[in-house]
Formats: structure tokens, C-alpha cells, sequence
């Protein structure tokens, strides 16, 4: 089940911009995690945080997450047109034997 | 990390047929998992494949439908039974390498006419 919404659904920026996507949950986890996913293909495993973690970066990806207000975001520096693509975050909690849980998903367009 | 490869890649069927996605993992993993992607939507858990046991499946989906074998720690397979135009999406495995860290597969791509 869904227990994440991200925001904002779309997102259209110039090559070389930031973009900055938000994801909030609603109970407790254990981690969050951030996925790409290129044209409706596999996804692609960005970064986990845990939730003892406040930031964590991965070359232009940078991910905070906020326990007391439940939320995270990931932030893509100087973005490319390979960036295209949608975003998810995912929640895993102990009560749910971590499975995961995803959000919707931010559709990110990098203009040339 | 894992790669994870899945086959097919794409498929058109027809209603009322079957088709089973293997999926395969470059190392043992202990949990393994099937996602259903409607199209323009997040994903959905279908099931957890457990090696050795049976699957378990989530609200909504049943093992009539959406059999899973797992007969070892680096393969799995979903089949969609008895399909109808409804189970068009992308289905998508996964493996759980450490404490709920899962890397994907490519997915399969399923049109069914």
C-alpha cells in the first residue's frame, strides 16, 4: 500500500538547474529510499537513508529526511537531460515486515 | 548490491492465456518480491516470494491468479493467469539485499489484447 505522497507530480527544469522533490509518510520507518525510473523500465536504486540519518549524499544526489515531520527530500544538482525521469521514495517499517512502500512519484523533465 | 534480470522484456498476449516472468538474481538473497505498475501509477506489491514456502500474497491479489514459484535463493518466477486487457502493466521483481534494501529488475513490459 501507498503511504507516501511526493511532491510536486511534475517538474520541468532547465539543463544545469537544481530539482528538488519532497516525500512525505505517515508512520514510522526504518529507512527511505530513492529510486529513478527511466520510461516506464526498471527502477534504479538511488539512496537509502535511515532513520537515524538526517542527510546522505551520492555524487550530484543529495537526501535528507526529517522523522519529526515525517518527510524527506532529494535533491539533483546541476541536472542533465539524462535526468529525465520519475522519482519515487519508498518507506520500509519493522510493523510491515519491511516491505516497501511507495509513493507516487515525481515526473521530472531536464529541458536542453 | 544485486543485478537482477528478468525475461521477457516485453510481451503481447492474448485473453485468456497465461505467461510466466522469470526473474533471476546475481547472488542469494533471502526475500524476493513481485510489483505490479499500472500504467501512469506507483507501484503495488503483489507478493514475497519465499523460498521454500509458499508466497505471500498481499490484499487483492490471490495465488489463482498470480502463481509464484521460488524454487531457489536466486530465481523466481510470476505467472498472470487467465489474462484480460486489465492486467496490461509492467511487472517488476526485486530482491531484498539487507534489511529491506531492494534493488529491481528491468520489469516486463505485458500488452494484452
Amino acid at each position: 500500500s501507498q503511504q507516501g505522497e511526493e511532491d510536486p507530480q511534475a517538474l520541468s527544469i532547465q539543463e544545469g538547474e537544481n530539482a528538488t522533490m519532497n516525500c512525505s509518510y505517515k508512520t514510522s520507518i526504518n529507512n527511505l529510499q530513492w529510486y529513478r525510473q527511466n520510461s516506464g523500465r526498471g527502477l534504479v536504486h538511488l539512496i537509502l537513508i535511515r532513520s537515524n540519518e538526517r542527510e546522505k549524499h551520492s555524487g550530484r544526489l543529495r537526501v535528507t529526511l526529517d522523522t519529526s515531520k515525517k518527510s524527506s527530500s532529494l535533491l539533483i544538482t546541476a541536472s542533465r537531460a539524462a535526468d529525465t525521469a520519475s522519482y519515487f521514495c519508498a518507506t520500509a517499517d519493522r510493523s510491515n515486515d519491511y516491505k516497501l512502500s511507495f509513493g507516487a512519484g515525481t515526473t521530472v523533465t531536464v529541458r536542453a | 548490491s544485486a543485478v537482477i534480470s528478468q525475461k521477457p522484456s516485453r510481451d503481447i498476449c492474448q485473453r485468456g492465456t497465461s505467461l510466466t516472468i522469470q526473474c533471476q538474481v546475481d547472488s542469494q538473497v533471502t526475500m524476493m518480491f513481485w510489483y505490479r505498475q499500472q500504467p501512469g501509477q506507483s507501484l503495488t506489491l503483489i507478493a514475497t516470494a519465499n523460498q521454500g514456502s509458499e508466497a505471500t500474497y498481499e490484499s487483492g491479489f490471490v495465488i489463482d491468479k498470480f502463481p509464484i514459484s521460488r524454487p531457489n535463493l536466486t530465481f523466481s518466477t510470476l505467472t498472470v493467469s487467465n489474462m484480460s486487457p486489465e492486467d496490461s502493466s509492467i511487472y517488476l521483481c526485486s530482491a531484498d539485499v539487507s534489511y529491506s534494501e531492494q534493488f529491481f529488475g528491468p520489469g516486463t513490459r505485458l500488452t494484452v489484447l
